[in-house]
């Protein structure tokens, strides 16, 4: 159980398809993170909400767009995706990030939800 | 940009020792974590070094060396289910974001 919840945890869908990918945190963290992760590759950054404004986007096609109403949940919408999209997408959450005032060892630790396992055919 | 770089895959013996090594290149430097993550599952946190030296969590230590860009994860008294990815990140200056190494993939046999 690591507080944090990614629905659905498999998917298929075709280039043509609209989906969305729902990430919820349950840990009163304030950023939260997309992670794609393919084999043989580290996994890559791709957007990043700190107190649901967006941080980072990580040079990420435009058929990914993120969304994040409020801090506890965060989506991906995904749009006429490619077959080398197919990945592990993982979301994260942590306490927060970008306090240079904050030492606390922790402060920036990331909890992973189980992923989502897309395959686009 | 940043480098990090861990072996691809290990194999160990049930009751075994086992070393990880990472070693990494970034602009400045923010502290190290380590995670495992077990096939299909989420990665979980193990530890995170900042400053040199070792920390020890029960049978799961990790080492780090700022000036040689290098760590390891020690892993003792090895379980079957301690077969896992072990992912390295590290938090380059002026961020709070890792960025992740490729992972080794570590078997444990009996």
């Amino acid at each position: 159980e690591t507080g944090v919840t990614q629905t659905p945890r498999h998917l298929v869908m075709g280039m043509t398809n609209k989906k969305s990918l729902k990430c919820e945190q349950h840990l009163g963290h304030n950023a939260m993170y997309w992670y794609k992760q393919s084999a043989k590759k580290p996994l890559e950054l791709m957007f990043v909400y700190n107190f649901k404004e967006q941080t980072e986007n990580n040079s990420v096609p435009s058929r990914f767009s993120p969304e994040c109403p409020n801090s506890s949940h965060l989506f991906l919408h995904l749009h006429t995706l490619q077959p080398e999209d197919s990945a592990l997408y993982l979301c994260a959450s942590s306490p927060k990030t970008g306090s240079k005032q904050d030492s606390h060892v922790r402060a920036n630790t990331q909890y992973f939800g189980p992923g989502t396992r897309l395959t686009v055919l | 940009g940043q480098n990090i770089d861990q072996p691809t895959e290990m194999t160990a013996t049930e009751g075994a020792i086992v070393q990880i090594n990472c070693t990494y290149q970034t602009s400045g430097f923010n502290g190290l974590f380590w995670y495992q993550q077990h096939a299909g599952e989420a990665p979980t946190f193990l530890s995170y070094n900042v400053l040199d030296g070792l920390e020890e969590k029960g049978r799961f230590s990790s080492f780090l060396s700022r000036s040689k860009g290098y760590s390891y994860l020690l892993l003792k008294e090895l379980q079957m289910k301690d077969s896992a990815s072990y992912l390295c990140a590290v938090t380059p200056g002026g961020s709070y974001i890792p960025t992740f190494g490729r992972g080794t993939s570590l078997i444990v046999h009996p």
